[in-house]
């Protein structure tokens, strides 16, 4: 089975400060991982994904995650945060076995909160 | 192109109405999910639909969900004798098969916000 766990659910940073999103994950295949963010009232939206090329993965709006084998980690980091950052962000994982759905188990979200 | 479109947007109704949620996915796409997000579990799976193969289901919560998809295009979820433990926000999802099989990027409609009194 596989599962994500998002170390906290509010994260608060200054403008201009180190943005850093924790997710591990467990799963006994090979994973696919992403990470979505969420503005309010609107749906999810892909920031990026590990698909099992480079390691260090580049994202929409600055944004980059490192796929981690040994830590089973994919944390969202982005130098410096800008106040449109604020949201909710998802971390999820799906398997990539073509008998499989891929559908996606997801984190319980991390709600980012940028300081002026 | 267009991306994946919902309907209603947003849907009050009365515990133990029957209710139908619509998803139109990105043109071309084969693979569709749903899922529910409530503030007390999160982003669940509820099911998914790939071609004209035998739906999984096995993320529905109750037999009083269901899901169809016709012509492989348009879903309709329903939920019928709504409880209020269904407010929720129901998104769509839909995704390109790839080559070998293999599925990646989800693109999700901007949900159905679903408060049932």
């Amino acid at each position: 089975a596989q599962s994500v766990t998002q170390l906290g659910s509010h994260v608060s940073v200054s403008e201009g400060a180190l943005v850093l999103l924790r997710c591990n994950y467990s799963s006994s295949v090979p994973p696919y991982l992403f990470w979505y963010v969420q503005y309010p009232n609107q749906g999810l939206q892909l920031l990026l994904k590990y698909t099992s090329a480079a390691t260090l993965v580049k994202g929409i709006n600055g944004f980059e995650a490192e796929f981690k084998k040994s830590e089973t980690s994919f944390h969202l980091t982005k130098p410096s945060a800008h106040m449109s950052d604020a949201a909710e962000y998802f971390c999820a994982v799906s398997d990539r076995g073509s008998s499989n759905t891929g559908k996606l188990i997801f984190g319980q979200g991390t709600t980012l909160q940028v300081k002026p | 192109g267009a991306g994946v479109s919902q309907s209603p947007s947003n849907k009050v109704t009365e515990k133990g109405k029957d209710v139908e949620l619509r998803c139109d996915p990105i043109s071309g796409h084969t693979a569709l999910y749903w899922y529910r997000q409530s503030l007390g579990q999160g982003l669940e799976f509820l099911i998914y639909f790939q071609g004209n193969s035998a739906p999984d289901k096995s993320g529905l919560p109750s037999d009083r969900f269901s899901a169809e998809r016709t012509g492989g295009s348009v879903s309709t979820l329903t939920i019928q004798r709504t409880q209020q433990e269904d407010s929720a926000v129901y998104l769509c999802a839909s995704s390109p098969i790839l080559a070998g099989g293999s599925r990646e990027t989800q693109y999700f409609g901007p949900g159905t916000r679903l408060l049932v009194l």
